[in-house]
């Protein structure tokens, strides 16, 4: 199965900061077909991206996604309170859809 | 507005066995590929199988293949998934989750999570 690798775990920054989180695959994604989420205590994911760079429907466009092969990155333009949470990578080019195993973007 | 709702918590004995629905709107129900994803504590997801549910065509992930079943039930716009042989390790809150459009498997529509505690 395709292992997804995310770095770092752990952000620590301010509201108002740029940050770029990186998704590595242990094989190549043929098609970008990589998807990313927001996780926050108690709740199920949120799908923010998918096809690498696609933004779901109701995603701001503080967030934005980039790669190919087997790198790929989430950016957030500026970050807001509300943007404090977990998030994960997740493939959809072979199955088993894959998880990554998150990185979580806390407040300094 | 898509909905997904789920049954509620459950406490089982290593062992046994646990069956979780998720029901929706019969519009999904016929139209979309339902999915099983379960998250331990501190731990991404991690997809345990799908079904096609007009087809009762179901897929499962290989480490779950023998443990785990996916059924569905039309007369209630129902799907289940049942795990079978319990280990601690099977302790996490399971979700159920929509396909985004056909044959797009990233989740845009979440049930909103069965917690699972396996405990003796």
């Amino acid at each position: 199965e395709i292992v997804l690798t995310q770095s770092p775990g752990t952000l620590s920054l301010s509201p108002g900061e740029r940050v770029t989180l990186s998704c590595r695959a242990s094989q190549s994604l043929h098609s970008g077909y990589l998807a990313w989420y927001q996780q926050k205590p108690g709740q199920a994911p949120r799908l923010l991206i998918y096809g690498a760079s696609k933004r779901a429907t109701g995603i701001p466009d503080r967030f934005s996604g980039s790669g190919s092969g087997t790198d790929f990155t989430l950016a957030i333009s500026r970050l807001e309170p509300e943007d404090f949470a977990v998030y994960y990578c997740q493939q959809y080019d072979t199955p088993p859809w894959t998880f990554g195993q998150g990185t979580k973007v806390d407040m300094k | 507005q898509v909905q997904l709702v789920q049954s509620a918590s459950e406490v089982k004995k290593p062992g046994s066995s646990v069956k979780i629905s998720c029901t929706t709107s019969g519009d999904t129900f016929r139209s979309f590929s339902l999915n099983w994803l379960r998250q331990a504590p501190g731990q991404g997801p991690e997809w345990m199988g799908d079904i096609v549910p007009i087809f009762h065509l179901a897929n499962y992930a290989q480490r779950f293949q023998g443990r785990v079943s996916i059924t569905a039930d039309e007369s209630t716009s129902t799907v289940y998934m049942e795990l079978s042989s319990l280990t601690s390790e099977d302790t996490a809150v399971y979700f159920c989750a929509r396909d985004y459009t056909v044959k797009a498997p990233y989740f845009q529509f979440w049930g909103q999570g069965t917690l699972v505690t396996v405990s003796s």
